[in-house]
């Protein structure tokens, strides 16, 4: 089974700042990640699929990179929004398998 | 855009089976897959199972011997029966369609969820 890793587990930042959030998979999951975002009590929303497609709707200060079993999550000027939980996922392997989720705190 | 709603018990016995229903409005079940997601309060996400559109499904091998997922495109719902829970069941528990169109093999739509607790 393949295991993701995030990394940091929690990042404290201010609004106005780049934020990057790593997701290592144990083996490659070729480019099959997708990044979601979770408020409190609120259902997680699809920001990034296939590694780099932004899903509809989602603003352009959210990039995703990588291939492999290295990703990462950019958000390039963090709004008051943002602030959030933030999961990635693999669908290469069986059964679809979330990392444990980066905290994005406000400083 | 379409729009899922979970419904169902908040409350279930341990021992008990947990029944939730989905229901989907603004769109067709057609032609997607139908997932069950849960949240542990304060906790990751966990893949439950699917149902296709035309009644195949698939679980995960942890829940397998205890979960049925079914769909009914005539009511455009989807049920989850979890049997046998315990506290460990305890979680919030999301309707997710996964999309074949554009962000395809990806969880696009999320319902609001529904928490259910398993307590005597």
């Amino acid at each position: 089974e393949i295991v993701l890793t995030q990394s940091p587990a929690t990042l404290s930042l201010s609004p106005g700042d780049a934020a990057t959030l790593s997701c290592r998979a144990s083996q490659s999951v070729y480019n099959y990640i997708a990044w979601y975002q979770q408020k409190p009590g609120q259902a997680p929303r699809l920001l990034i699929y296939d590694a780099s497609k932004r899903a509809t709707g989602i603003p352009d200060r959210f990039s995703g990179s990588g291939s492999g079993t290295d990703f990462s999550l950019t958000i390039s000027s963090l709004e008051p929004e943002d602030f959030a939980v933030y999961y990635c996922q693999q669908r290469t392997d069986w059964p679809p398998l979330f990392g444990p989720g980066t905290k994005v705190e406000n400083k | 855009q379409v729009q899922l709603q979970e419904s169902g018990p908040g409350l279930v016995q341990p021992s008990e089976t947990l029944s939730l229903t989905c229901t989907v409005s603004n769109g067709s079940m057609n032609n997607y897959y139908w997932n069950w997601i849960r949240q542990p309060p304060g906790k990751g996400l966990e893949w439950i199972g699917y149902v296709f559109y035309s009644g195949g499904t698939n679980y995960n091998p942890s829940l397998k011997s205890r979960v049925s997922i079914s769909g009914d495109t005539s009511k455009n719902q989807i049920s989850l029966n979890l049997s046998s829970v315990t506290a460990a069941d305890t979680a919030v528990y999301y309707c997710v369609r996964e999309d074949l169109m554009v962000a395809t093999g990806w969880f696009d739509s999320w319902g609001p969820g529904i928490l259910v607790t398993v307590s005597s």
